[in-house]
Formats: structure tokens, sequence, C-alpha cells
């Protein structure tokens, strides 16, 4: 069971590029949501999906895009990277419950470095 | 502003000591999560709590959810080496549904 994938593990990128970080989640959940986690904190809600053509802006969304096609794939872009946005990020799916009582499944991360 | 704090942020204990760990905040929340994380690896689930006051044993690990539902507890009692991780929280509102808000962690280290 490959549950929730990952690509790439590693990444650096020079000041100004752009890059998408790929999620593909095998068990047809319908929610998806992107987060980093910078050194020694808790994780910060990027973007969320509830199904296929719907996201959402999460806590820290500014210089992130993301778009839902199908219900596997949630990828992540970073337009003009930053200094600011070097950190690891995380991808997890859930399926749907009500008042948020389902398991996120998380994927094993992206650790990306801005330099 | 973190919506959701831990406390304590770094614990070192002896092989067989028991912690608690805490999990605070000022709003309320439909439910709240516990999370195990390890060097490298995404945060595993523990347990969900959804009832003010539930109280759910894992094991050695004792989860309390509080009674007005803005805190939450991790006990761990005899820990072992295998305890040794991040421990985050996580909190979903009852307006928001599906998003959480995580803590700001507890990293546990127990010493053999």
């Amino acid at each position: 069971n490959a549950g929730v994938t990952q690509t790439p593990k590693f990444r650096i990128l020079k000041i100004g590029q752009s890059m998408t970080l790929q999620c593909t989640q095998d068990m047809n959940h319908n929610y998806m949501y992107w987060y980093r986690q910078d050194p020694g904190m808790g994780l910060k809600l990027i973007y969320y999906s509830v199904g296929a053509g719907i996201t959402d802006k999460g806590e820290v969304p500014n210089g992130y895009n993301v778009s839902r096609s199908t219900t596997e794939d949630f990828p992540l872009r970073l337009e003009l990277a930053a200094p600011s946005q070097t950190s690891v990020y995380f991808c997890a799916s859930s399926p749907p419950g009500q008042f948020g009582n389902q398991p996120q499944h998380f994927g094993d991360g992206t650790r990306l470095s801005i330099l | 502003t973190q919506l959701l704090e831990q406390s304590p942020q770094f614990l070192s204990i002896q092989e067989g000591e028991n912690l608690t760990v805490y999990c605070n905040s000022s709003s309320v929340f439909s439910s709240l999560q516990w999370y195990r994380q390890e060097p490298g690896e995404g945060p595993v689930l523990l347990v969900t709590v959804v009832t003010g006051g539930e109280v759910k044993k894992l094991k050695r690990l004792t989860f309390q959810f509080g009674d007005a539902r803005k805190d939450s507890s991790l006990h761990i009692t005899a820990a072992q080496p295998g305890d040794t991780g991040l421990y985050l929280c996580a909190g979903a509102l009852w307006e928001t549904g599906n998003q959480f808000y995580f803590g700001t962690g507890t990293s546990l280290t127990v010493i053999p």
C-alpha cells in the first residue's frame, strides 16, 4: 500500500525559480492538504481541497498555488521562490468525516532549500 | 499567533519515568488529534478525541480531552526509548470542519 507519495524528497532552488511539488494518494480520499513545517515548529496549513476541482486557502497561502484536477493528485506550485519558503513540505489526505474526526495520512515530506 | 500551544517544548527523561504533555487553546474544538513524528518522516496519528471529557488509552499512553473542549493532555507511563519523537496535537474548529490547526510540538527524548 503506497498511501501518500510525495516527490521529490529533496530539492535546492535558487531565489526566483519556480517548481511543483507532487503529491498523489491511492486511498480514494476526498480531502487533501499541504502543510509546511519549519524547524522546531508544528505544521502550518498552506492549502487544502475537499474534492476534485475545489481548493481553498489555509493559514499561510501566500507565494503558493494549488490545483486538484483528479481525486488522486494535489500538486503544490511555488512561483518566484524566496528564502522564506525554505521548509519541509508535507502532503496529507483524509476521508471526509463529521467535524474533522477522520485521520490524516501523511507523506514523508519534501525538503526544500531556497538559496 | 498560534492557535494551539503545547508544553513543554522539549522533554528529556530517563526510561521508566512518567510524563505529561499539554495542548492548550482559548478556542473550542470539535475534535482533537495527537500525532507522533519521527525524524525524516511524516506525522502518524495516535488518537482522535471528539467528546468533551473523553479519555482514551493506547497501551501506556493516555489521552484526555478537556471538558470545555479547549485543551488536551497526553500522559505516558513508564516511558521507553521507542517513545522518543515529536508529539503534535491538532484541532479542528466547528466552523472550518476538516481544516486542522497544529500545535507547536513537544520533542521527547527517552534516555535508556
